[in-house]
């Protein structure tokens, strides 16, 4: 069975600064996807970035980075020169296969405080 | 824009009520759609997926007479939670994945969540 582990119910960085989200996931299969949505209080999910099993170069998308090392199985987000914007909670997720049509278990989540 | 959209967005009814909640996508045709439950602070919990045409498959735990789902059709899944108690008053999110994206690195597409009050 898939699991996903956040151990970090919350964080806080200061302004301008960089952090890093931890995610550890386990999963038997060898082709899965993982994914970090970040959910503001208003309560949408916006999608961050994406990682595949496959990958072999880190998945980068402008301040978001995926620290992926696949023989500890882990997929940490770092996020770069913070903004007061980014206070959210942050989850990562882990999707098996290789299609787009199956499920997501998420982790329990990080919230991010950014600290002026 | 959005690509999957979630009505209504918040509910407050009285107990006994039964509630529908819709889930649409917008640009793409979904197969298969997912509907949460969260609590504050807590993680997205899957409650079911929805699969057009056929009965939704339904998580461990979850009452399938409490929460019925409906995927109609391509574009249309709804959830809806009958003779709702105080303690079903959650946050209820569905998502859903474009079956036609090129590769398995299509995020799921969430609607901007259902946050339902039973008094």
């Amino acid at each position: 069975a898939q699991k996903i582990t956040q151990t970090q119910p919350g964080m806080f960085v200061q302004e301008k600064e960089a952090v890093t989200l931890d995610c550890t996931y386990d999963t038997s299969d060898q082709s899965y996807g993982l994914f970090w949505y970040k959910q503001p209080s208003s309560g949408e999910m916006i999608f961050l970035i994406y990682q595949g099993s496959y990958d072999e170069q880190n998945a980068t998308e402008g301040r978001y980075s995926l620290n992926f090392q696949k023989a500890r199985k882990s997929a940490n987000l770092v996020i770069s020169a913070s903004q007061l914007g980014d206070s959210a909670m942050y989850f990562c997720a882990m999707r098996e296969g290789r299609t787009n049509a199956g499920k997501s278990t998420f982790g329990d989540g990080t919230t991010l405080t950014v600290k002026p | 824009g959005a690509v999957v959209s979630q009505h209504p967005s918040r509910v407050i009814c009285k107990s006994g009520t039964s509630v529908k909640i819709e889930c649409r996508s917008l640009d793409f045709q979904a197969t298969t759609m997912f509907w949460y439950r969260q609590f504050p602070k807590k993680s997205l919990m899957l409650m079911a997926t929805s699969n057009e045409g056929s009965k939704a498959t339904y998580e461990q735990g979850v009452e399938k007479d409490k929460f019925l789902i409906n995927h109609a059709s391509l574009t249309l899944s709804t959830l809806t939670v009958t003779s709702a108690h105080p303690e079903d008053s959650s946050f209820y999110i569905c998502s859903a994945s474009n079956p036609r994206g090129p590769n398995s690195n299509q995020p799921q597409h969430f609607g901007d969540g259902t946050r339902l009050s039973i008094l």
